[in-house]
């Protein structure tokens, strides 16, 4: 059974920084690739980044471009997102995906003084 | 950027009968390899997004065979023979066919 599990989430100031984590299960984790989609309070799916099987190609919405980095370990099954200078309009639960077959429960990211 | 576009944005059915979401593309979502990544999610209340139809019209597994998934180039429709109670939930058409991929508002089905 494919088991996605994001962690990391919480509440964070302005300007902040968060790394959430997928831990990936039931598939060969190595032989997809992986994504991040986001979704506001009460808001429709957001696309955030795509990283290829081996790592080597990443992808990222222009509104995370240069704040977001996706990066994965396939000796870990694992599939991260460094979030850094986070903004109130980040505030969302962030979906890990095998796009787009599985997904996980999301995590809650709350950006706010 | 491709934009997508749902309409209706909610529709009201009754049990038992059927429902018919659009969703148009700003451009054609036939990639290079031939294929046209055009794919429909389920989300219901509190839950993740779940994969129904991929590349137009294949269900994934353990679709119900009610659902249905049709269009070529830049339109396309997905339907649901006869609406049945867990159907409730909102549906999104999204494009993997270009970077950055795409999302429609998404449609709510409720039940009248």
């Amino acid at each position: 059974e494919v088991q996605l599990l994001e962690s990391g989430g919480g509440l964070v100031q302005p300007g902040g920084s968060l790394r959430l984590s997928c831990a990936a299960s039931g598939f060969t984790f190595s032989s997809y690739a992986m994504s991040w989609v986001r979704q506001a309070p009460g808001k429709g799916l957001e696309w955030v980044s795509t990283i290829s099987d081996s790592g080597d190609n990443t992808y990222y919405a222009d509104s995370v471009k240069g704040r977001f980095t996706i990066s994965r370990d396939n000796s870990k099954n694992t599939l991260y997102l460094q979030m850094n200078s986070l903004r109130a309009e980040d505030t969302a639960v962030y979906y890990c995906a095998v796009p787009w077959d599985f997904w996980g429960q999301g995590t809650l990211v709350t950006v706010s003084s | 950027d491709i934009v997508m576009t749902q309409t209706p944005l909610s529709s009201p059915v009754t049990l038992g009968q059927p429902a018919s979401i659009s969703c148009r593309s700003s451009q054609s979502l036939v990639h290079s390899d031939g294929n046209t990544y055009l794919t429909w999610l389920q989300q219901r209340p509190g839950q993740p997004p779940r994969l129904l139809i991929y590349k137009i019209s294949n269900r994934f597994s353990g679709v119900p065979d009610r659902f249905s998934g049709s269009g070529a180039g830049t339109d396309f429709t997905l339907k649901i023979s006869r609406v049945e109670a867990e159907d409730v939930g909102v549906y999104y058409c999204t494009q993997a066919t270009q970077f950055p991929w795409t999302f429609g508002q998404g449609t709510k089905v409720e039940i009248k």
